[in-house]
């Protein structure tokens, strides 16, 4: 399995609601990634997870809390977002050893809209 | 605090023309990274450098990084439609523990 899954694909959700995003791996990578983009933007980094620990927080607002139950598993709990939270969430992962320690594999994203 | 700069921006060319995007990095780094976007889907690896005067292709993609000048190329030979895309340039910091992106490249190729 050479693949980083995400879900949901898209994902509407109101002011008010709480709503995770889940990213799963199995290619036993040891760091995992949330990234942030806007459109015609690159990607922004959110957070960080080496082992299992959250090792870079980007500044992020506490309405977005990410959570690394296991070493194959992310997920990004949302609660009181704005409209302009939305944006593609999108995971990603890197072996943290060997030649290619850091190179990140992506996942397809969750295409989020807040209204 | 590291930059990237892409260019160009946005770059319109013709099939079977050949063209060059840039990448400049502000900051000491061995590694850089190429990834394309195409709309509305994630990003895919195209090339990992990883040290100085590394040079590495894929059909009519070639990369180049030249850590000295702080540069890397991505280099496009008798470009077809489907290379159509947004191509990002991703610079290895934190020892690793982070990538800096470009601006992006959105490449349109036309018939």
């Amino acid at each position: 399995d050479t693949e980083v899954t995400q879900t949901p694909k898209h994902l509407v959700m109101g002011m008010t609601n709480k709503k995770s995003l889940k990213c799963e791996q199995h290619m036993g990578h040891r760091a995992m990634y949330w990234y942030k983009q806007k459109a015609k933007k690159p990607p922004e980094l959110m957070f960080v997870y080496s082992y299992e620990k959250l090792s870079i927080n980007e500044s992020v607002p506490s309405r977005f809390s990410p959570e690394c139950p296991n070493s194959s598993l992310l997920n990004l709990h949302l609660h009181a977002l704005q409209p302009e939270d939305s944006a593609l969430y999108l995971c990603a992962s890197s072996p943290k050893t060997g030649q290619f320690a850091y190179e990140q594999y992506f996942g397809p994203g969750t295409r989020l809209t807040v209204t | 605090e590291l930059k990237v700069e892409q260019n160009p921006l946005f770059l319109s060319m013709q099939e079977g023309k050949n063209y060059t995007i840039y990448c400049n990095y502000s900051t000491t780094s061995d590694r850089l990274y190429w990834y394309r976007q195409d709309p509305g889907k994630s990003l895919e690896s195209l090339f990992v450098l990883l040290s100085n005067g590394a040079v590495k292709q894929e059909g009519r993609l070639m990369a180049s990084l030249d850590t000295k000048a702080r540069l890397s190329t991505l280099h496009i030979t008798a470009a077809v439609h489907d290379l159509s895309a947004t191509y990002f340039c991703a610079v290895e910091t934190n020892a690793g523990n982070m990538l800096t992106f470009g601006g992006g490249t959105r490449l349109m190729v036309k018939p």
